[in-house]
């Protein structure tokens, strides 16, 4: 089935450590975004990417860093430089065209230990 | 002002009744209209795609007033699995960062 995979469901981050959270996606999709969602709130924009080996910073960016290596990964890394990273974090892809919605992975959960 | 603005309720409902949201906009450039539903600690998942007026998909009709600047979604006969929160997802001009996302509206059906 084509779709958004997103790994781990579940993380725990000790203090300093900086951590990778995975999304590969098999639609064929150039365009992919990191979210980031708190409890009770909607969805900020991290990063997004158009295209491979191009991305752009979104709304809350700072502590967080991305790679778009091949088309079909966008891995997430939250940084021990990101103070409060205990969250809700979602994936998405969209196809071609404006007017195209987004697709989500199932998310990973961030923790402090 | 923010580009998407929903009532975030609650909407507490029994089964069976008719519940209809509303979210507006603020850019009357805006070009297409998504609706998605989102469950309790999971990922938003697409309900609806408005690009004219409207759209209808069994119980759930969405309509879109561009005069007013305001999108609905309207649920007839309400179910227990309705509960969910609803985001209103609105596409602005070009380029991959078009999408804005309303804060959603949550919504109980109560047995």
């Amino acid at each position: 089935d084509g779709g958004i995979t997103q790994s781990p469901k579940y993380l725990f981050r000790k203090e300093g450590q900086n951590v990778t959270l995975s999304c590969e996606q098999n639609l064929n999709h150039d365009a992919m975004y990191w979210y980031r969602q708190d409890p009770g709130q909607g969805l900020r924009l991290i990063y997004y990417s158009q295209i491979v080996n191009d991305f752009q910073k979104g709304d809350i960016a700072e502590g967080y860093s991305v790679s778009r290596e091949k088309k079909e990964s966008f891995p997430l890394t939250v940084t021990s430089a990101q103070k409060n990273p205990t969250a809700f974090y979602l994936c998405a892809s969209r196809g071609p065209g404006n007017n195209q919605p987004q697709h989500f992975g199932d998310g990973t959960r961030l923790s402090i230990l | 002002r923010k580009e998407v603005e929903q009532d975030p309720g609650p909407f507490n409902v029994p089964e069976g009744a008719t519940v209809a949201f509303n979210c507006t906009y603020s850019n009357s450039a805006s070009q297409s209209f998504f609706w998605y539903r989102q469950d309790c600690r999971k990922e938003p998942k697409l309900l609806m795609s408005v690009y004219s007026s409207g759209n209808e998909d069994g119980r759930f009709t969405a309509q879109l007033n561009r005069a007013s600047q305001y999108i609905s979604l309207l649920i007839r006969d309400s179910k227990l699995s309705d509960s969910a929160t609803y985001l209103c997802v609105v596409n602005i001009g070009t380029g991959a960062n078009n999408l804005f996302f309303g804060t959603g509206t949550r919504l109980t059906v109560i047995p």
